[in-house]
């Protein structure tokens, strides 16, 4: 079965600062699909980026990129210039292909955005 | 709005009792998922229905159960609830895997 395993429960970043976030998941697929979402308090769940496995350049997506490393099975999300409206709960997760697949979600990070 | 529709948002019930979670997914997708998210806790996954059929089932309680009807829309009962069923509940539906889930708005349940 895939894992996703997120290991920072809690990150803390200043205003206008770079961090990253981490992401590994485990499976013996070849190709599939990786996704970062949001979850500020208002609870709701919002697709931040995602990556192809087949694709070797990394997404952007404006202030958000990704590190994908295919065979470290590594999938890092980096925020730049990080803004306070950043804080929230940040989840991997993993899909592979098929049309029916569900997506298997990591445990999150929390980001606080400081001043 | 993503396009998904969930109803109720918001929903306060006793233990014992039985309620639906109604929803409707963003038009064309004919995938719809069950999520349940506890408290500062991640998501879980519940079940799936695609087209009508299920087709995965995750760490669903037999207390639970759900459907996909012809039209889509999708109802997750919850039955003898307890304390712990307390949770906010996610729908999703997806149209392809490369695009991932759009979700509802989620219904939070209280149980007391």
């Amino acid at each position: 079965a895939q894992t996703v395993t997120q290991s920072q429960p809690e990150m803390s970043v200043q205003e206008a600062e770079t961090v990253t976030l981490s992401c590994t998941y485990d499976t013996s697929e070849s190709d599939y699909y990786l996704f970062w979402y949001k979850q500020p308090p208002s609870r709701q769940m919002i697709l931040v980026i995602r990556q192809e496995a087949y694709k070797q350049q990394n997404a952007t997506e404006n202030r958000f990129s990704v590190n994908f490393q295919k065979a470290a099975k590594s999938f890092s999300l980096k925020i730049s210039d990080s803004q306070l409206g950043d804080a929230a709960m940040y989840f991997c997760a993993y899909r592979r292909t098929g049309t029916a697949s569900k997506l298997t979600f990591g445990t999150g990070t929390r980001l606080q955005v400081t001043l | 709005d993503s396009g998904v529709t969930q109803t109720p948002k918001h929903l306060i019930t006793a233990t014992g009792q039985r309620v639906t979670l109604r929803c409707s997914p963003r038009s064309g997708d004919l995938s719809v998922y069950w999520y349940q998210q506890s408290l500062d806790q991640g998501l879980q996954f519940l079940i799936q229905y695609y087209n009508g059929e299920e087709r995965a089932k995750g760490n669903i309680l037999e207390r639970f159960s759900a459907q996909q009807f012809p039209d889509l829309h999708s109802e997750l009962n919850l039955s003898s609830l307890e304390l712990g069923d307390s949770a906010l509940y996610f729908c999703a539906s997806s149209v392809g895997p490369i695009y991932g889930y759009t979700f509802g708005s989620g219904t939070r349940l209280t149980v007391v």
